[in-house]
């Protein structure tokens, strides 16, 4: 079945980096564009990268912008997300979204703090 | 960057209908007919309900239906239940320079 599972999360302190993942199966990853999107506790969604099937074009929001870069590697049906110089307010679980579906990761939380 | 606007909650007795809007611009709800809805429930990922609008993912109850008019689009719950009571998010690409899809800030509906 069509399913994505996110890693990568945990504790980093601000100004740190993490990588999160996003493992694809049950359907040709290289076929669509794939989404990040994140919540932060208590909060509500916050759409934060896009990339195209291809990887041709990436798009960010403003709040992650020039911090944050989306990937993607085809041969591993694998996403991914690098968020450098992070801050508390990056707190918040990160969902993988395969682009116009409704399949969603469970997420995982990324935490930063001192 | 402006989210689409919702209500912050909403509610209604079992059984009834309830209707939760999602305001947006000629940006985005006004020009684009991919407006989807999601359900989360506490601790869980979103659900989608409702996409390009008007359709339903295959498994979702007709008792969920989409519409817009103009920059606005709306989620119908007819014959509420319970288990209905959740979150609920909008959600629709943009033509924005800054942004590629916008969300709605939420709405808590309560089953009373």
């Amino acid at each position: 079945q069509v399913q994505l599972v996110e890693s990568g999360g945990g504790v980093v302190q601000p100004g740190g980096s993490l990588t999160l993942s996003c493992a694809a199966s049950g359907f040709i990853f290289s076929s669509y564009g794939m989404h990040w999107v994140r919540q932060a506790p208590g909060k509500g969604l916050e759409w934060v990268a896009f990339i195209r099937y291809d990887g041709s074009k990436k798009f960010y929001a403003d709040s992650v912008k020039g911090r944050f870069t989306i990937s993607r590697d085809d041969s591993k049906n694998t996403l991914y997300v690098q968020m450098n110089s992070l801050r508390a307010e990056d707190t918040a679980v990160y969902y993988c979204a395969k682009d116009s579906s409704g399949v969603w990761g469970q997420g995982t939380l990324v935490t930063v703090s001192s | 960057q402006s989210a689409l606007t919702q209500p912050a909650s909403v509610s209604g007795s079992p059984g009834q209908s309830i209707t939760i809007s999602c305001a947006g611009t000629s940006s985005d709800v006004g020009t684009y007919n991919y407006v989807s809805w999601y359900q989360q429930h506490p601790g869980k990922a979103p659900k989608l309900m409702i996409y390009d609008v008007t359709n339903r993912p295959s498994g979702v109850s007709n008792r969920f239906s989409g519409s817009k008019s103009g920059n606005t689009a709306s989620l119908t719950i007819s014959g509420l239940q319970a288990e209905d009571e959740a979150d609920y998010y909008c959600s629709s690409y943009t033509s924005s320079s800054t942004l590629y899809v916008v969300f709605g800030g939420g709405t808590k509906l309560t089953v009373l």
